[in-house]
């Protein structure tokens, strides 16, 4: 099953352009994370933000988290054509398991 | 580079058969979770390993399992295959009990399954 849905499936904005990618997720969490996956490859961590934290930087991405709404936002500013890549949002469970959602493919063009 | 390691990268077998995939772990990363990953789709979580003990499991049948070694190495084995068992496979490493540790991913193993 999966716990977070992410919005839109997929997105194509120039170079230079800001992105924005949302998550949407069911139960209570205590952390949600943003990962990030090159050509159907291994995933590279981008940042986790705890429940108790509403925004937090990396760089050019800002993600924000309203428990309220059950939902997160990944902002990337001045997108590159090295940011194509597929973004994953990412949830706890139980305190199992990192649960992944389906995933928003990002096309950035020069 | 995220210091996990995952080998062969790509594995051809026929309906039936049973493949074991391999994981090294970053040095002091005591779990090990695995995952699958269909075409178009997210990572599906299988299980996770702490020290060497199964600590969780997703909705996936028996005849998927896994072995954690001392070593930071992993196993995960899949017997009697299936054409759905078509897929990438990852595995991910963590300091401590996840989820509230970031994971460190390998490059994967693509599976095709015939």
């Amino acid at each position: 099953s999966q716990q977070g849905e992410e919005d839109p499936q997929a997105l194509s904005i120039q170079e230079g352009e800001n992105a924005t990618m949302n998550c949407s997720y069911k139960t209570s969490i205590n952390n949600l994370q943003w990962y990030r996956q090159n050509s159907g490859r291994g995933l590279v961590h981008l940042i986790l933000i705890r429940s108790n934290e509403r925004e937090k930087h990396s760089g050019r991405l800002r993600v924000t988290l309203d428990t309220s709404k059950k939902s997160s936002s990944l902002l990337i500013t001045a997108s590159r054509a090295a940011d194509t890549a597929s973004y994953f949002c990412a949830t706890d469970q139980a305190g199992t398991a990192l649960i992944f959602g389906k995933g928003t493919t990002l096309s950035v063009s020069s | 580079e995220t210091g996990v390691t995952q080998s062969p990268t790509h594995l051809i077998k026929t309906r039936g058969q049973q493949v074991t995939l391999r994981c090294s772990s970053q040095s002091g990363h005591n779990t090990v979770s695995w995952y699958q990953q269909a075409l178009g789709q997210g990572p599906q979580f299988i299980f996770q390993y702490y020290r060497e003990e199964e600590n969780g499991r997703g909705n996936f049948p028996p005849r998927f399992s896994g072995l954690q070694f001392p070593n930071y190495s992993s196993e995960l084995n899949v017997n009697a295959l299936e054409l759905d068992d078509s897929a990438l496979y990852l595995c991910a490493s963590s300091l401590g009990v996840a989820p509230s540790e970031k994971l460190f991913f390998g490059s994967g193993t693509q599976l095709s399954v015939l």
